[in-house]
């Protein structure tokens, strides 16, 4: 079985201040990890995704995330938060690329202030 | 990238009323698409996967006869939610498995769902 953890429900940043979202996983097999940002009453768009090879992904406006087996982690981070990045989060996995069940965190709402 | 349509993003009905949301790839064949549930400020429940052709698999826990899927095209799939009650008012969301391009899901809109 898989799982998924999002330590904090809610992050607030100032804008231009370093975003740390904070995910862990268990999984019994080697996983595939994505990050998926959801606007107000829209779906999920995916922001990155790891398979396999570099360890460190980016991913679109800015994103990227680092994979840490040791830590079983996939962090995701952003240098300089904008306030367009005000949004909920989600951390996946998926134990065949996605292509199958995708188990998700119970997300991070991201706050982004002036 | 993939697009997926979804479609209504609003329904409002009638309580005993039967409700059904479409989910369509429009650039790229899905075998699976998949329907998930999301409750206010929580996370993303899988209800069942929709298999194109064949019968769908449902998690446990999700009535069968309740949440109707149709997967009859390979970018077509249809969740029809039956007889709706009010606690069957939700965020349904589905996501469709791009085979041909790494195996990812890209998902649809949404529909809100409101049950009077």
């Amino acid at each position: 079985a898989q799982s998924v953890t999002q330590l904090g429900s809610h992050v607030s940043v100032s804008e231009g201040a370093l975003v740390l979202l904070r995910c862990n996983y268990s999984s019994s097999v080697p996983p595939y990890l994505f990050w998926y940002v959801q606007y107000p009453n829209q779906g999920l768009q995916l922001l990155l995704k790891y398979t396999t090879g570099a360890t460190l992904v980016k991913g679109i406006n800015g994103f990227e995330a680092e994979f840490k087996k040791s830590e079983t982690s996939f962090h995701l981070t952003k240098p300089s938060a904008h306030m367009s990045d005000a949004a909920e989060y989600f951390c996946a996995v998926s134990d065949l690329g996605g292509g199958n069940k995708l188990t998700f965190g119970t997300g991070t709402q991201l706050k982004v202030e002036l | 990238g993939a697009v997926v349509s979804q479609h209504p993003s609003w329904v409002i009905c009638k309580s005993g009323t039967s409700v059904k949301i479409e989910c369509r790839s429009l650039d790229f064949q899905a075998t699976t698409m998949f329907w998930y549930r999301q409750f206010p400020k929580q996370s993303l429940m899988l209800m069942a996967t929709s298999n194109e052709g064949s019968k769908a698999t449902y998690e446990q826990g999700v009535e069968k006869d309740k949440f109707l899927i149709n997967h009859a095209s390979l970018t077509l799939s249809t969740l029809t939610v039956t007889s709706a009650h009010p606690e069957d008012s939700s965020f349904y969301i589905c996501s469709a498995r791009d085979g041909g391009g790494g195996n990812i899901q890209y998902f649809g809109a949404g529909t809100r769902l409101s049950v009077l």
